[in-house]
């Protein structure tokens, strides 16, 4: 069974930019959508996109172009970059399996950005 | 973007009882929702998805059910494992939304 396992800094600082990485164990990356969502108390879960084992990405435009995914098939890792970081952005950040429905999820990891 | 609306917002019963959780769109998502099961410090888990379709290894006390803006989830006899919140999920529109949660506590 696919496990999603997220990593990455707790404390970021704002104008800055954050990177997570979401590594899957127990199958592949191929022939899937990899999904990030955010939760926060204000605006709860937030769907922030996905990217195709291809490449291929789709993001939320409501971050404004400030998204970018990428992947490493050879590592099984999948990659979120935010940019220009606010106190909005901090969250519980989640990677998933699949695009529309989300049949498996990671723990989720909290970040928190600083002034 | 589409709207999810969540009701009630809190749900205490007891083990044993029903669960009836509602989930409303803002508009017409056809049966493209999910339901979600979540607690705290846990993987959120696919419970349903197309509205009424339980995924793998879902117990059958678990079931979806709806089409359009109007979906239910309901737990016919709730086991103590059972108490969380509860997250529907639309993905019918361009951008996928997420219903602000319900919780089921313990009466």
């Amino acid at each position: 069974q696919v496990q999603l396992q997220e990593s990455g800094p707790g404390l970021v600082k704002s104008s800055e930019t954050l990177s997570l990485t979401c590594t899957v164990s127990g199958g592949s990356l191929s022939n899937n959508h990899w999904t990030w969502v955010r939760q926060t108390p204000g605006k709860g879960l937030e769907w922030i996109g996905f990217i195709y084992y291809t490449g291929t990405t789709d993001y939320n435009p409501s971050l404004n172009g400030r998204v970018r995914m990428s992947i490493d098939m050879a590592r099984s890792e999948f990659f979120l970059y935010v940019t220009s970081l606010a106190a909005a952005d901090t969250a519980v950040y989640y990677c998933a399996q699949g695009a529309g429905r989300l049949v498996m999820w990671g723990q989720g990891i909290l970040v928190t950005v600083s002034s | 973007e589409i709207v999810l609306t969540q009701s009630p917002g809190t749900l205490s019963l007891s083990p044993g009882e029903r669960a009836t959780l509602s989930c409303r769109a803002s508009q017409s998502v056809d049966n493209n929702v999910a339901w979600y099961q979540h607690k705290p410090g846990q993987a959120p888990r696919l419970l349903i998805s197309g509205a009424s379709s339980r995924f793998t290894d879902v117990p059958e006390r678990f079931s979806g059910s709806g089409s359009g803006t109007e979906f239910t989830l309901t737990i016919t006899r709730l086991e103590p494992e059972d108490f969380a919140m509860y997250y529907c999920q639309q993905y019918g529109g361009a951008i996928p939304t997420f219903g602000q949660g319900t919780k089921v506590e313990i009466k």
